[in-house]
């Protein structure tokens, strides 16, 4: 079975920096490229960012561009978003997901169960 | 305002057949990128319903159907149930945006 486990939300002051982790198990992690995606309290749903299997490959959207960096551990099966610069519209609880298929299906699944970032003084 | 268009809310009665709208352009939807559906439960993390326009993972029941045509796409639920109450979202590719993006979301009430 494919799990997924997020850690290392919480609290943070504006301007300050967190860093997400994603631990997964049951798949060959090294095989797909990996996402980060989050959604705002009573919102919708938007893709943060994205690294390619072999990690050679990101992007980000443009809300987070230059301060989020997402890296991966592939001997650690591990999926991680270094955060800095935070912003109160960062308040968000962070997804990680796999990607559909290995050669990028475009659809995300599954899901993890989801870390709480918020950002407040 | 999110790339794809959906409506906030719909609603029927146990038994009955919705269908949830996803409006996209020609940058998305209408330049042949694939239509995935996702169902998210009060208080869970969300799950895919349907991949690829009209595939379901398997567990999915048939109730729940995808198709795509033009810069559109929807979603039908027969057989409406009461666990059927939930948030849904479609998502597609962006060649403007060189990313993936998300409809802002369906709320379903079961009457």
């Amino acid at each position: 079975e494919v799990q997924l486990v997020e850690s290392g939300g919480g609290l943070v002051q504006p301007g300050g920096s967190l860093r997400l982790s994603c631990s997964a198990s049951g798949f060959t992690f090294s095989s797909y490229a990996m996402h980060w995606v989050r959604q705002a309290p009573g919102k919708g749903l938007e893709h943060v960012s994205v690294i390619s299997s072999n990690g050679g490959g990101t992007n980000y959207a443009d809300s987070v561009k230059g301060r989020f960096t997402i890296s991966r551990d592939n001997s650690k099966n591990t999926l991680y978003l270094q955060m800095s610069s935070l912003r109160a519209e960062d308040t968000a609880v962070y997804y990680c997901v796999k990607d559909g298929a290995a050669r990028g299906g475009g659809w995300f699944d599954p899901w993890g169960q989801g870390t709480l970032v918020t950002v407040s003084s | 305002q999110s790339v794809l268009t959906q409506p906030p809310s719909v609603s029927g009665a146990p038994g009955q057949r919705v269908t949830i709208s996803c409006t996209g352009s020609r940058s998305n939807i209408g330049a042949a990128y694939d239509v995935h559906w996702y169902q998210q439960l009060p208080g869970t993390a969300p799950k895919l319903l349907i991949y690829g326009n009209t595939n379901r993972p398997s567990g999915v029941p048939d109730r729940f159907s995808g198709s795509k045509s033009g810069t559109s796409a929807s979603l039908a639920i027969t057989g409406l149930q009461a666990e059927d109450e939930a948030d849904y979202y479609c998502q597609s590719y962006d060649s403007s945006l060189s990313g993936r993006v998300f409809g802002g979301g369906t709320k379903l009430t079961v009457l």
